[in-house]
This record gives structure tokens, C-alpha cells and sequence, in this order.
């Protein structure tokens, strides 16, 4: 079964210090992709960042960094130098193929960052 | 590029009652979904549609109708409307790939009396 497990429902971080999202993954297909998404209080979705099943170098976007450890079926968000503006709900995600491309999201981790 | 578009944004809807969610997306995806996201709680896929004319069920389906004749538009019925149903919607589109993010809508807040 297909399955993403956010294990922290909320997380404090000082503002300007590093803080890091869990995310396990579950599936039987080799062929797969991690995502982060964003939520603020607005409401939308905004994709962070992507992770291959095959890439061999963690991805990174700016602040925010992907620790994918494929033998623990681990994909961890980094995100360095927190800002008040990164205080939102973070969902990881994992796109397979088996099931027409469907995505599975995790229950969402909910960050405070704190001047 | 508008992206994904969704309307309207907000609705209240009777026990009983039927309503339309429209989703629109102009970046000729072939893929596209619709979640829900009940308060505090992640994504739930409803329906999903590989192309024009084929949907299919994701994890939450009952109570749900979609049809997909173009490949813009992508809209969930609902038929005979429950306090359940009672969440936020969103519509998602993205390429077939797993390399690739889904694009979002952003979303109709449903409620249900």
C-alpha cells in the first residue's frame, strides 16, 4: 500500500534557525516522486520542492532542502534561516505510477516560526 | 496562464441540495484531479482523469460525480449534498509523470447545512 507518514502535527522554530520536517514514505514501485508543498492560512497550495526516486543528490531550492534517505524511506524538508513567513502547514507528498499518477499526501505538519 | 481556476469560491449548500464545482486549467494538462481537505487534515483524492473522456475513482468517491469532455475542464457534481461533504475543494492538473508537481486550484470552501 501507498502511504506518507508526517509524524510531527506541530513544530516551533526560532526565527533565522534551521528547522527539519519528517516524512516517511511507504511503496512497492521503484519508480516514484517526493514533494513538499506549502500551505499558508490563504489557503493555496504552493509547491517547494521535488525529489526523484532515482536521483542520487538531495534537491534544493533556495532555503528549503530535501534529506531523501531511500533506504529508510525518509524525505525530510530542511528549511534554513526560518522566517516569520514560513510559518504555515507543510504537507509531503509521493506521486507513483501504478494508479495513473495519483498523488498521496500526508496528514501535514504545522510550523511556527517565532520572532 | 491563468493556471488552474476554480468557482466559486466559497458556498453554502441544504442537506439534499446538488451543486457543480468547475475547474478550469489552460496549461493543456492532460492529468487532473479533485481532493478534498477536511479541517486539519491533509488531501484526499476523490476522482482523477488521465485525459478527455476517462476518469476514475481515487480514495473517497461516494457521494461524487466528474465527467472530463475537454481536456480544460474537469467539474465534480454533487449530487444530494451531506453535512460530510463539508470541506474545502481543490482541483489539481499536472503532466503524466512522476517528475512532475500538480498545479493547484485555489480551492471552493463547501459548506453543508
Amino acid at each position: 500500500a501507498q502511504k506518507i507518514t508526517q509524524t510531527q502535527p506541530g513544530m516551533f522554530v526560532q526565527e533565522k534557525e534551521a528547522v527539519t520536517l519528517d516524512c516517511t514514505y511507504d511503496t512497492s514501485d521503484q519508480s516514484y516522486g517526493l514533494f513538499w508543498y506549502k500551505q499558508p492560512s490563504s489557503g493555496e497550495m504552493i509547491f517547494l520542492i521535488y525529489q526523484g526516486s532515482y536521483d542520487e543528490q538531495n534537491a534544493t531550492e533556495g532555503r528549503y532542502s530535501l534529506n531523501f534517505q531511500k533506504a529508510r524511506k525518509s524525505a525530510n524538508l530542511v528549511i534554513s534561516a526560518s522566517q516569520l513567513g514560513d510559518s504555515a502547514m507543510y504537507f509531503c507528498a509521493m506521486r507513483v505510477h501504478t494508479g495513473g499518477f495519483k498523488t498521496i499526501f500526508g496528514a501535514g505538519t504545522r510550523l511556527f516560526v517565532k520572532a | 496562464n491563468a493556471g488552474v481556476t476554480q468557482t466559486p469560491k466559497f458556498r453554502i449548500l441544504k442537506i439534499g441540495q446538488s451543486m457543480t464545482l468547475q475547474c478550469t486549467q489552460d496549461m493543456n494538462h492532460n492529468y487532473m484531479y479533485w481532493y478534498r481537505q477536511d479541517p486539519g487534515m491533509g488531501l484526499k483524492l476523490i476522482y482523477y482523469s488521465v485525459g478527455a473522456g476517462i476518469t476514475d475513482k481515487g480514495e473517497v468517491p461516494n457521494g461524487y460525480n466528474v465527467s472530463r469532455s475537454t481536456t480544460e475542464d474537469f467539474p465534480l457534481r454533487l449530487e444530494l449534498a451531506a453535512p460530510s461533504q463539508t470541506s474545502v475543494y481543490f482541483c489539481a492538473s499536472s503532466y503524466p509523470y512522476s517528475t512532475h508537481e500538480q498545479f493547484f486550484g485555489p480551492g471552493t470552501r463547501l459548506t453543508v447545512l
